[in-house]
C-alpha cells in the first residue's frame, strides 16, 4: 500500500523557515515524480511545486518567488520542501503527492501556521 | 496561467441522482485533466486522470469526459459516500491549476 507521511509542520513567525518532509513507503520511490500541494483554511487546492524522477527538474508556483526549494533523497525515500521567508498567506495544510500522469496518491497533510 | 472554472459551485442532490460537474479551462489543456474528491478534514482522493481514465479502485459510477477546454465529471447514481467536494486540475502546463471546487451536498 502506498503511504506518504508528511512531517515538519508547525507554528512559525513571519519571516521564519521550516522544512517539510514526506516519507514514502509501499512503492519504489525513485521512478516517481513528486509534488507539494497546499490548502489554506477553508479554501481550495493550490499546487506548490513538483520535482521530476529522473533529471531533478523542479517547477514552482509563481507565489513561491524563490522562497521555497523542493528536493528529494531517493536513498531515504523522502521528499522535502524547504520554506524560507514565510508569510501569513503561506498558512495552509501542505500535502505531499505522488505523480503518475496526474496526482495518484496524497499524504494526509501537515499544517503550517505562520503567525506572530 | 491557465484558469480552471467549475460549475456549479454547490450542487444539492439526493441519493440515486445523476450528477454532472463541469470544468472549463481558459485555454486548451488537451486531455491533461484530473478530478479529485475531498471530504472535510481529509486529504483529497484521485478519481480520474487524462480526462476519462479511472484511477484504480474508483467505482465505475464515476466517469469523466471532454478534451480541450471543456470537461465533465459524472456520477451516474449518487451514493451516500459521494457527498464531498470535487476539484478539477489541469496538468498540461506549469503552473498546474485547480478549479475552485464543487460541493455536492444533501438536498
Amino acid at each position: 500500500e502506498v503511504q506518504l507521511l508528511e512531517s515538519g509542520g508547525g507554528l512559525v513567525q513571519p519571516g521564519g523557515s521550516l522544512r517539510l518532509s514526506c516519507a514514502a513507503s509501499g512503492f519504489t520511490f525513485s521512478p516517481y515524480a513528486m509534488s507539494w500541494v497546499r490548502q489554506a483554511p477553508g479554501q481550495g487546492l493550490e499546487w506548490v511545486s513538483s520535482i521530476s524522477a529522473t533529471d531533478g527538474r523542479t517547477d514552482y508556483a509563481d507565489f513561491v518567488e524563490g522562497r521555497f526549494t523542493i528536493s528529494r533523497d531517493n536513498s531515504k525515500n523522502t521528499l522535502y520542501l524547504r520554506m524560507n521567508s514565510l508569510r501569513a498567506e503561506d498558512t495552509a495544510v501542505y500535502y505531499c503527492a505522488r505523480l503518475s500522469s496526474a496526482i495518484e496518491n496524497w499524504g494526509q497533510g501537515t499544517l503550517v501556521t505562520v503567525s506572530s | 496561467d491557465i484558469q480552471m472554472t467549475q460549475s456549479p459551485s454547490t450542487l444539492s442532490s439526493s441519493v440515486g441522482d445523476r450528477v454532472t460537474i463541469t470544468c472549463r479551462a481558459s485555454q486548451s489543456v488537451y486531455s491533461w485533466l484530473a478530478w479529485y474528491q475531498q471530504k472535510p478534514g481529509k486529504a483529497p482522493k484521485a478519481l480520474i486522470y487524462e480526462a476519462s481514465s479511472l484511477q484504480g479502485g474508483v467505482p465505475s459510477r464515476f466517469s469523466g469526459s471532454g478534451s480541450g477546454t471543456e470537461f465533465t465529471l459524472t456520477i451516474s447514481s449518487l451514493q451516500p459516500d459521494d457527498f464531498a467536494t470535487y476539484y478539477c486540475q489541469q496538468y498540461n502546463t506549469y503552473p498546474w491549476t485547480f478549479g475552485q471546487g464543487t460541493k455536492v451536498e444533501v438536498k
